[in-house]
């Protein structure tokens, strides 16, 4: 089925060490995005692209980084930079309706957990 | 400003009774896109409705139905005949102009427990 697979689900890091966040998707999509959820908070976006090789800053990117060499792939690198990384992150793409307006479509999520 | 309001942190309904989750949003785009998502414990964000800002009708899936008041810039929804299923976090989301890349603006949601 098509999808996106967001890998790990659970991680776990200490401080000082960058972990990266994979997501994949098999919908042919071309834009894609990472969110970022805290306890009682809505989304917060990180980065997000619209085609291969190329992404753009969202709100909090600030200790992230993220590259997009393939249409399937956006990979989000937390690094040690990211003062509070512990949070529940949500990588999505966006999928047009009937209607032509775009609806994000969202992975499973990872949490990560800074030990 | 926030763009995206909840003001209902937590809710509950009876089973099978009507509830309503309020959202207001802020904007001067006069093309946007107003989402719902339902979120269960499990984490995942499911899609439920979409409402385009030049959409005359109020849009309906199934059992959700969102009160789209354009005056009041208020977008509400509504899920009838609760099922205990129905319990989850809901966000209101909000996306300006027609460009792919324009981000979604997310609420802080609300939380909804459907009671036996």
């Amino acid at each position: 089925d098509g999808g996106i697979t967001q890998s790990p689900k659970y991680l776990f890091r200490k401080e000082g060490q960058n972990v990266t966040l994979s997501c994949e998707q098999n919908l042919n999509h071309d834009a894609m995005y990472w969110y970022r959820q805290d306890p009682g908070q809505g989304l917060r976006l990180i980065y997000y692209s619209q085609i291969v090789n190329d992404f753009q800053k969202g709100d909090i990117a600030e200790g992230y980084s993220v590259s997009r060499e393939k249409k399937e792939s956006f990979p989000l690198t937390v690094t040690s930079a990211q003062k509070n990384p512990t949070a529940f992150y949500l990588c999505a793409s966006s999928i047009p309706l009937s209607s032509g307006a775009n609806v994000l479509t969202f992975g499973a999520g990872s949490r990560l957990t800074v030990l | 400003a926030q763009k995206i309001t909840q003001t209902q942190p937590g809710m509950f309904v009876q089973e099978k009774e009507a509830v309503t989750l309020d959202c207001t949003y802020d904007t001067s785009d006069p093309s946007y896109g107003l989402f719902w998502y339902k979120q269960p414990s499990s984490g995942e964000m499911i899609f439920l409705i979409y409402q385009g800002s030049y959409d005359q009708q109020n849009a309906t899936e199934g059992r959700y139905s969102l009160n789209f008041q354009k005056a009041r810039k208020s977008a509400n929804l509504v899920i009838s005949a609760s099922q205990l299923g129905d319990s989850a976090m809901y966000f209101c989301a909000m996306r300006e102009g027609r460009n792919t890349g324009n981000q979604f603006y997310f609420g802080t949601g609300t939380s909804l427990t459907v009671i036996p």
